[in-house]
């Protein structure tokens, strides 16, 4: 079982806005659970959408913001457009070092 | 900018040796936490590693036993080997740029991986 929960899968229709949350289950993740979001579309690479909860690498579009509170931090994209179908992860760097992966949320587009 | 590409046998034999080698273009391999992560068909993202440009290396617990990743800076490129490989390890295989830093606020270190390879399919079959 994975060290951060999220939830299977999403839906929305376009326009509306979702959420996606990340829930860490472990002392190891830390209390403050500072995560980073990954989009990936299928046959694709992982793209990274946000980091350090709430930063967004350039390029990445401003209808996706982060956030958090207490140990569960979330993703939420505004705006929703068929192109943003995809699976979504987050993910932490531990007090051990290591790294670890959400289950990941699959967004579907109505 | 960075760019990142994987190489390596697509079929490998159960019990043998997967290993597989990414190349890095447009930037340089010192610094950084120079990763491999890997998606199973049908199931979610596993970190199985990283080497940081000091050559301190650290792995995913469940697969500590049998990997190994090191650095070729002379090259350019770092490489992953993974032994006594299962079917449960067929999968795409990603290399990727681990970034980290000490948030100010709380002294906390965060990471995130930017940018990532295109990925490479290894099936582990006879």
């Amino acid at each position: 079982q994975s060290a951060l929960t999220q939830p299977a899968s999403v839906s929305g229709s376009p326009g509306q806005s979702i959420t996606i949350s990340c829930t860490a289950t472990s002392s190891d993740v830390g209390g403050y659970n500072y995560v980073s979001w990954y989009q990936q579309h299928p046959g694709k690479a992982p793209k990274l959408m946000i980091y350090d909860v709430s930063n967004r690498p350039s390029g990445v579009s401003t209808r996706f913001s982060g956030s958090k509170s207490g140990n569960t931090a979330s993703l939420t994209i505004s705006g929703l457009q068929a192109e943003d179908e995809a699976e979504y992860y987050c993910s932490s760097y531990t007090s051990s070092s290591t790294w670890v992966f959400g289950g990941g949320t699959k967004l579907t587009v109505l | 900018q960075v760019q990142l590409q994987e190489s390596g046998p697509g079929l490998v034999k159960p019990s043998e040796t997967l290993s597989l080698t990414c190349t890095v273009s447009g930037g340089s391999i010192s610094s950084y936490y120079w990763s491999w992560i890997r998606r199973p068909p049908g199931k979610g993202l596993e970190w199985i590693g990283y080497m940081y440009h000091s050559g301190s290396t650290k792995y995913n617990p469940s697969l500590k036993s049998r990997v190994t990743i090191s650095v070729d800076t002379s090259k350019n490129q770092f490489s992953l080997k993974l032994s006594s490989v299962t079917a449960a390890d067929t999968a795409v295989y990603y290399c990727a740029r681990g970034v980290v830093v000490v948030e100010a606020a709380t002294g906390w270190s965060v990471g995130w991986f930017d940018p990532w390879g295109q990925g490479t399919l290894v099936i582990v079959s006879s």
